[in-house]
Formats: structure tokens, C-alpha cells, sequence
């Protein structure tokens, strides 16, 4: 089962900052906390993971509080492109089966 | 990254029809392989783990007999959909693991009549 909630939707405005939230407060120590993406109809695609600190790719930034109870996916420059279902899942290890929440439905907006 | 393909993309079949869906992993070998289904408007539930030269594992309610999954290479990994039915009609995406990352084939969707 999912260990994770997000919002079901949110919107954005071009150009600025999304900021997905996650709430994953029954993370056990050696859990990761994964981001995917998936665009209508089409697989869904790896933008970042973390276990305790802050981390930062070409995609996004993710921010784990220091708990580890919630985190934050930061889009820095939204654009049409972003809109998607982003998931938030919670894993020991990516060898291991996903379980996929129900995710936050993010719509950039021109 | 890793690339993961499914053949075919799409496909529709009539009702009572056997329908086999491939993953392969491009560029990697996966020892593991993993099956979702994907209903409109929701989330990917995840029905099997496939894992190779052994037989698959499968999520609490996914009928075995009528998935039936094969992993005979460290490259491939078949779902078959046996007397398919149109509640069966969805869209069946697998993974696989590389690296660390575990990276998702674009998804199959399977149209019953």
C-alpha cells in the first residue's frame, strides 16, 4: 500500500516555482523518499530521490524536513511541458515494487 | 537513462482472445522486471513482480492464471492477458531496475471489444 498523500491538484503559473508537497510520516530510517512524473498516457518518468538530505538535479529540487515526515518537490521555472501527474513514493530501495499513491495532478497555466 | 520498450503500444482484441504484451529492457539486463495496470483517472496499481528464471510474484488479488507472466531473459519479460475481457481493458506499463533508478516502458494500452 501507498505510505504517501498529496494534494489530488494543483495549478501553476508559467514560469514560476512549483512547489509539489508530500506527506510520508510513517518513514521508516532506511526508506527513500522517489519522485516520478507521468505526462497523459505515457510511462512514468524518474525526476529525482533523496533519503535525508536536500537534493537537486537538472529537473527539480527536493526538500526532506529534517523528520523526514514530509517532503517538497520544487519545479524552479515551470513550463507548459511540466503539467502531469507527480507521484511521491516511498521505498527501501528502487529494486524493490513501487506503490504508487494517487498523486498530485500539477496544470501549468500560460 | 536506462530505456525500457513495450510492444505494442496499442492493441484491441475481441472478448475471449489471448493477448501477450512485451517489455524488454534496451540497453541493460534486469533481473527484475514489474507489471502495472492503469485504469482512467487512476493511479498505476502494481500486479506483479517478474523475475527472471523464476516465477513471477504476484500482488494480493491479480489472478495468476489469467496474467501469466514469463521472464526467460534478463531482457524480456512477457504479460499475457489470457480470455481477455473488457473490464480487462487498461493500460499495462512495466519497469525495470538499472543502476539504482527503475525505469518505466511507455505503456500498452488494451482495448477489449
Amino acid at each position: 500500500d501507498a505510505k504517501t498523500t498529496q494534494p489530488p491538484s494543483m495549478d501553476c503559473a508559467e514560469g514560476r516555482a512549483a512547489n509539489l508537497p508530500c506527506n510520508h510520516s510513517t518513514i521508516s530510517g532506511n526508506e527513500y523518499v522517489y519522485w516520478y512524473r507521468q505526462i497523459h498516457s505515457q510511462g512514468p518518468q524518474y525526476i529525482i530521490h533523496g533519503l535525508k538530505n536536500n537534493e537537486t538535479n537538472e529537473m527539480a529540487s527536493l526538500i526532506i524536513t529534517e523528520d523526514r515526515k514530509s517532503s517538497t518537490l520544487i519545479l524552479p521555472h515551470a513550463t507548459l511541458r511540466d503539467t502531469a501527474v507527480y507521484y511521491c513514493i516511498v521505498n527501501e530501495d528502487t529494486g524493490n515494487q513501487f506503490y504508487f499513491g494517487t498523486g498530485t495532478s500539477l496544470t501549468v497555466i500560460p | 537513462g536506462a530505456v525500457v520498450s513495450q510492444h505494442p503500444s496499442r492493441v484491441i482484441c475481441k472478448s475471449g482472445t489471448s493477448v501477450k504484451i512485451e517489455c524488454r529492457s534496451l540497453d541493460f539486463q534486469a533481473t527484475t522486471m514489474f507489471w502495472y495496470r492503469q485504469f482512467p483517472k487512476q493511479s498505476l496499481m502494481l500486479m506483479a513482480t517478474s523475475n527472471e528464471g523464476s516465477k513471477a510474484t504476484y500482488e494480493q488479488g491479480v489472478e495468476k492464471d489469467k496474467f501469466l507472466i514469463n521472464h526467460a531473459s534478463l531482457t524480456l519479460s512477457t504479460l499475457t492477458v489470457t480470455s481477455a475481457h473488457p473490464e480487462d481493458s487498461s493500460f499495462y506499463i512495466c519497469s525495470a531496475r538499472s543502476r539504482g533508478e527503475q525505469f518505466f516502458g511507455p505503456g500498452t494500452r488494451l482495448t477489449v471489444l
